[in-house]
Order: C-alpha cells, then sequence, then structure tokens
C-alpha cells in the first residue's frame, strides 16, 4: 500500500532553534501534502495545505512565517519550525494524497519537544 | 463549518467481545467520513471510509461502520475484538479542498482499551 514516511521521528533543541521535517511519499507521486499538529490526548488540528510547486494554504490562526511549508517535489514536503520556543513543542503528522478525492496517507509523525 | 463529535473519550472492552464507537458529526452537505485508527506515538491508518452508496460500510481488520443521514452519526463497530486493536479511534469529515482533496475535520477521539 501507499507508504508516506517522515524524519526525523523525534527531535529535541534548544529554545530558538529552527527545525525543519520532512515528508515524503515512497511509492507514489503527491500532488497534496497535509501537515497536521496533535497535541497529547487531543485530535489531529490542519494546519496547512500544500500542492506539489505552489505555496501552501495555512489554517486560521497558523502563522505562516513560523510554520515554514515547503512542497519543491511530487514525493517531498517539508515543514520548518522557526526559532522554535517551547509552546512549540507538540506531535508533527503529515500525510499525502496523490490525486483529486484520493484518501490521505498518513506519515508515522515527529515528535518534537522544545526546551 | 464542519464539526466532528465523538462523545466517548475511553472505553474498555473484553476480548472477544462486540464493539460500537460513536461519532456524530455536523456538515452542511452529504459528507465524506472516515474512521481512522491511531497505535501510540504513531501516524494514523485508514479503516474506511464513506463517500455515498451503500451506507454500510466494510473496512480493514474486520471494522464495519454505518452511515444514518437521520441521525447524523457514522458509528464503527466490530463483532469481536483483539487485544491488537487497543489504540486511539478517530472519526473525521472531509471538506473538499481547493486542490480536489479532503480537508479532514477529526473528532477528538476515542481511546480504546482490551482486558483480557
Amino acid at each position: 500500500g501507499a507508504v508516506v514516511s517522515q524524519h526525523p521521528s523525534r527531535v529535541i533543541c534548544k529554545s530558538g532553534t529552527s527545525v525543519k521535517i520532512e515528508c515524503r511519499s515512497l511509492d507514489f507521486q503527491a500532488t497534496t501534502m497535509f501537515w497536521y499538529r496533535q497535541f497529547p490526548k487531543q485530535s489531529l488540528m490542519l494546519m496547512a495545505t500544500s500542492n506539489e510547486g505552489s505555496k501552501a494554504t495555512y489554517e486560521q490562526g497558523v502563522e505562516k512565517d513560523k510554520f515554514l511549508i515547503n512542497h519543491a517535489s511530487l514525493t517531498l514536503s517539508t515543514l520548518t519550525v522557526t526559532s522554535a520556543h517551547p509552546e512549540d513543542s507538540s506531535f508533527y503528522i503529515c500525510s499525502a494524497a496523490w490525486g483529486r478525492n484520493q484518501p490521505q496517507h498518513f506519515g508515522d509523525g515527529t515528535r518534537l519537544s522544545i526546551l | 463549518a464542519q464539526s466532528v463529535t465523538q462523545p466517548d473519550i475511553h472505553i474498555t472492552v473484553s476480548e472477544g467481545a462486540s464493539l460500537e464507537l460513536r461519532c456524530n458529526y455536523s456538515y452542511g452537505a452529504t459528507p465524506y467520513l472516515f474512521w481512522y485508527v491511531q497505535s501510540p506515538g504513531q501516524g494514523l491508518q485508514l479503516l474506511l471510509k464513506y463517500f455515498s452508496g451503500d451506507t454500510l460500510v466494510q473496512g480493514i481488520k474486520g471494522f464495519e461502520a454505518e452511515f444514518k443521514r437521520s441521525q447524523s452519526s457514522f458509528n464503527l463497530r466490530k463483532p469481536s475484538v483483539h487485544w491488537s486493536d487497543a489504540a486511539e479511534y478517530f472519526c473525521a469529515v472531509g471538506d473538499i479542498s481547493n486542490f480536489g482533496n479532503e480537508k479532514l475535520t477529526f473528532g477528538t477521539g476515542t481511546r480504546l482499551t482490551i482486558i483480557p
């Protein structure tokens, strides 16, 4: 089946650091990728939607200058958390879909901890 | 805007017993509905989805769900649970994004515990 790889699975860094998370579709070309954030014991909240070669569409309340999303190819999207602070600590999950009306396939998530 | 309610935060069932997880949605048109399962520290796996047609949907791992428009519900069922079914279950409703894919709105999840 469709596989989405997310890297790293866990990152711990100091406040003020920028962190990049990669999301790769391994066996299909992802025309659309989604980035979610999940707080402990809570649901997933959509942060942004990106189409290959286009700017990401951010959900209301998500700072686009804080969470930089690049979808440079059909198999790779990156989320960069710039100047991360402890309140950015969370579980970030990406998903990818290969066409219109196709289901999303999720990565295994990245646990980000900012000290 | 669409929304999803999962009334049960935590459910405990015995192995071999039947299971029903509740999901209610709010959406202005015919919804796209999904059930996902999440194991600790991992991403989500799609169990099943409803787009149109037969209101009883079969999924993987022996799960099924029934879409009931009159009740705005999409409950997940399994006749006999296995210990490996212990996980977090999320119901979601999809809205077509600008790119033609579903923007998913998730419920708060139901944590399933299986006891021997």
